[in-house]
């Protein structure tokens, strides 16, 4: 099936320190999606992309539609405790039924 | 309450039995969708339903699996004869229409433990 390919797989960072991950696909991709998983919850969108090159802020995060629509990257900036978790991209690809497609996951870890 | 909500939280079973996993999506939404997260992956998209449409079974691993919505709101996922490997954490989602520009909106999950 379709894949997403999310690095880094975990991240270990100080408290105010900027945070960066990405995904890339070999298919093309209409949508992306930013989602945060808190322990014991299900994931909580963050951000929605529709067009390439798109890019959208919301507060301290950032994330980008990549213009070969084959890849997208998140940014949080001056993290804090709360932001620990895993984060997920998600995709629709342009041909197909259109189901969302998941990467691996990127498990953030704050030290204090 | 307002959102989506699954039961039972977790369930622990034995190899070969049957399990019944439940979904309540929000109200309103005509869109379900099953998920499946197994531990340190991304979630596997297991099976959509649309509102009177056939479903979308197209991620179901197994004839083992099934999942049926009754009257447009409820579902339920069923895993016959349980394998170590159907271990995972089963989430559930709603939407107001359809996957193509919709948010899905996520349940907290069933963590299903096959012994």
């Amino acid at each position: 099936g379709q894949q997403l390919n999310q690095s880094p797989q975990s991240m270990f960072i100080q408290e105010g320190e900027d945070v960066s991950m990405n995904c890339t696909s070999s298919s093309i991709f209409n949508t992306w999606l930013w989602y945060k998983q808190d322990p014991g919850e299900g994931p909580v969108l963050l951000i929605a992309l529709y067009k390439a090159g798109e890019l959208t802020s919301n507060g301290r995060l950032t994330a980008q539609f990549g213009i070969t629509r084959k890849d997208s990257f998140l940014n949080i900036s001056a993290s804090i405790p709360s932001d620990v978790g895993i984060y997920f991209c998600a995709g629709r690809i342009i041909q197909g039924a259109q189901k969302l497609v998941f990467g691996q996951g990127t498990r953030l870890t704050i030290n204090p | 309450g307002a959102g989506v909500s699954q039961s039972p939280s977790n369930k622990v079973t034995e190899k070969g039995k049957d399990v019944e996993l439940r979904c309540d999506p929000i109200s309103g939404h005509t869109a379900l969708y099953w998920y499946r997260q197994s531990l340190g992956q991304g979630l596997e998209f297991l099976i959509y339903f649309q509102g009177n449409s056939a479903p979308d079974k197209s991620g179901l691993p197994s004839d083992r699996f099934s999942a049926e919505r009754t009257g447009g709101s409820v579902s339920t996922l069923t895993i016959q004869r349980t394998q170590q490997e159907d271990s995972a954490v089963y989430l559930c989602a709603s939407s107001l229409s359809g996957p193509t520009t919709d948010t899905q909106y996520f349940g907290p999950g069933t963590r299903l433990t096959v012994l």
